[in-house]
């Protein structure tokens, strides 16, 4: 069993849709990173979160502590937010330890 | 301020051929990552470095990868000779001590054929 699992692991919307992306873990962290990467390109962070809960724009990242899991949403979900989404962990010292990634495609 | 920059962002070598990365990582990040990221999976690290000093160089294979960040602040990450099975996205990263976040650079992604 991973440390990170993500669900799911392929998602197709139409556009507009509201879009939801999670995240389980399994070992005590001190912070969870949300991140996007483009075919072809880098990572980008989109979140870094330790508790609570954080808003940018369409994209929302939840995090329980308690219940070691977090959420990534997407509101009014546009084609150029297609992208594969991808949930790291940092546990102990500075170690990452990421999710295998969620495809979004989100259709026009 | 400019990110964690890469290069080259493509190669494509031959089997047995030696290749190298190259890192520079946002000034003033003490620690550097270097991961590698298969088609279609999450970033795995190779070495993860705190100033000069290689804290965790666990997961690379040392019989063909070395990696090395003179003077702590640019790295290089080598194979000698490279494999099939290494074609893969190497990505870079940088943190600061003082925050938890990673920078990510735009990777390099190795073909070889």
């Amino acid at each position: 069993k991973n440390e990170v699992e993500q669900s799911p692991q392929n998602l197709t919307a139409q556009e507009g849709e509201f879009i939801t992306i999670n995240c389980s873990y399994s070992v005590g962290i001190s912070a969870l990173h949300w991140l996007q990467q483009h075919p072809g390109g880098g990572i980008v962070s989109l979140f870094m979160l330790s508790s609570g809960k954080k808003k940018h724009g369409r994209l929302i990242a939840t995090i329980n502590i308690q219940e070691k899991h977090s959420s990534l949403h997407i509101t009014a979900s546009h084609p150029r937010d297609s992208a594969v989404y991808i949930c790291a962990v940092k546990a102990s010292g500075s170690r990452l330890t990421f999710g295998e990634g969620t495809q979004l495609t989100v259709n026009p | 301020e400019a990110g964690v920059v890469q290069s080259p962002r493509y190669k494509i070598i031959e089997k047995k051929q030696p290749v190298a990365f190259w890192c520079n990582p946002i000034s003033g990040h003490n620690t550097l990552y270097w991961y590698l990221q298969n088609l279609g999976q999450g970033p795995e690290l190779l070495i993860r470095y705190e100033n000069e000093e290689a804290v965790d160089d666990s997961q690379l294979p040392k019989d063909r990868f070395s990696a090395e960040r003179l003077k702590g602040v640019d790295s290089t990450l080598k194979i000698q000779p490279a494999e099939l099975g290494d074609s893969a996205v190497y990505l870079c990263a940088s943190s600061s001590d003082r925050h938890t976040e990673a920078f990510f650079g735009q990777g390099t992604r190795l073909t070889v054929v």
